[in-house]
C-alpha cells in the first residue's frame, strides 16, 4: 500500500492564481481531511469528509473548496491564492470502523504564495 | 469543539521516563483522547488513544484521569528519536472532527 499520497510536494503561486492540491489514499478509508500548518504552529483543520459525496467545514475553511467524488481522492482547491495561504498542507485519512481511528498523514505540500 | 491545553515545551534526559500532560476540562462523554507526534519536517503520526481506561502500546502509555478532564502521555524511556512535537487531541465521535492544539515540543538531552 502506498498509504496517503500528496502532490505536488512544493508549489509557488502568485497572488490570485488558482490551483488544486491532490490527495489520494489506497486504504479504502471513509474519512479524509485537510490541514494547514503555519510555521511554528499546530495543525488547523480546513475541511473533512466522512465519505464520497459528503464534506464539511473545519476550523479555517475560507478560501478553500473540496469535493469527494470517490473514496480514494480528496482534492483541495484554492480559488484565488493569497499570501496568507502560504503554509504546509497535510492530507490525512482514517477508517470510521471501530474505535482506533488512527489517522494516516501524507508527506505534505509546501505552498508559497507571492 | 472541546479544546486541549498543553505546555509549550518540555525537556527530558535520554533513557529517562517522560510525562507529557494535557488538560481537557470541557471534554464530553463521547470524545476520545488521541495523541499524535510530529517529527521535524514530517506529517504527524499516531501514538495512542483512549476513552476512559489507561492504555498501553509499544510506543507509550496513556493515563486518563478518573474525571477525564486531563490525561498524561508516558514515554517510558526517552530516546533522541522521540524529540518531536506531541499533540493531544479530542476526537468528536459524533462528527469525527480532529482538532489539534499547539502541542508540546519535547527536547531529549543526550
Amino acid at each position: 500500500n502506498a498509504g496517503v499520497t500528496q502532490t505536488p510536494k512544493f508549489q509557488v503561486l502568485k497572488t490570485g492564481q488558482s490551483m488544486t492540491l491532490q490527495c489520494a489514499q489506497d486504504m479504502n478509508h471513509e474519512y479524509m481531511s485537510w490541514y494547514r500548518q503555519d510555521p511554528g504552529m499546530g495543525l488547523r483543520l480546513i475541511h473533512y469528509s466522512v465519505g464520497a459525496g459528503i464534506t464539511d467545514q473545519g476550523e479555517v475553511p475560507n478560501g478553500y473548496n473540496v469535493s469527494r467524488s470517490t473514496t480514494e481522492d480528496f482534492p483541495l482547491r484554492l480559488l484565488s491564492a493569497a499570501p496568507s495561504q502560504t503554509s504546509v498542507y497535510f492530507c490525512a485519512s482514517t477508517t470510521l470502523a471501530g474505535s482506533a481511528n488512527e489517522q494516516f498523514f501524507g508527506p505534505g505540500t509546501r505552498l508559497t504564495v507571492l | 469543539d472541546a479544546k486541549t491545553t498543553q505546555p509549550n515545551s518540555m525537556e527530558s534526559n535520554e533513557e529517562e521516563p517522560v510525562h507529557l500532560p494535557c488538560n481537557h476540562s470541557t471534554i464530553s462523554g463521547t470524545d476520545y483522547i488521541h495523541w499524535y507526534r510530529q517529527l521535524p519536517s514530517q506529517g504527524p503520526e499516531y501514538v495512542i488513544h483512549g476513552l476512559t481506561s489507561n492504555v498501553n502500546n509499544r510506543m507509550a502509555s496513556l493515563a486518563i484521569a478518573e474525571d477525564r478532564k486531563s490525561s498524561t502521555l508516558i514515554l517510558h524511556r526517552a530516546t533522541l528519536r522521540d524529540a518531536a512535537v506531541y499533540y493531544c487531541i479530542l476526537r468528536d465521535r459524533g462528527t469525527y472532527k480532529y482538532i489539534f492544539g499547539t502541542g508540546t515540543r519535547l527536547k531529549v538531552l543526550a
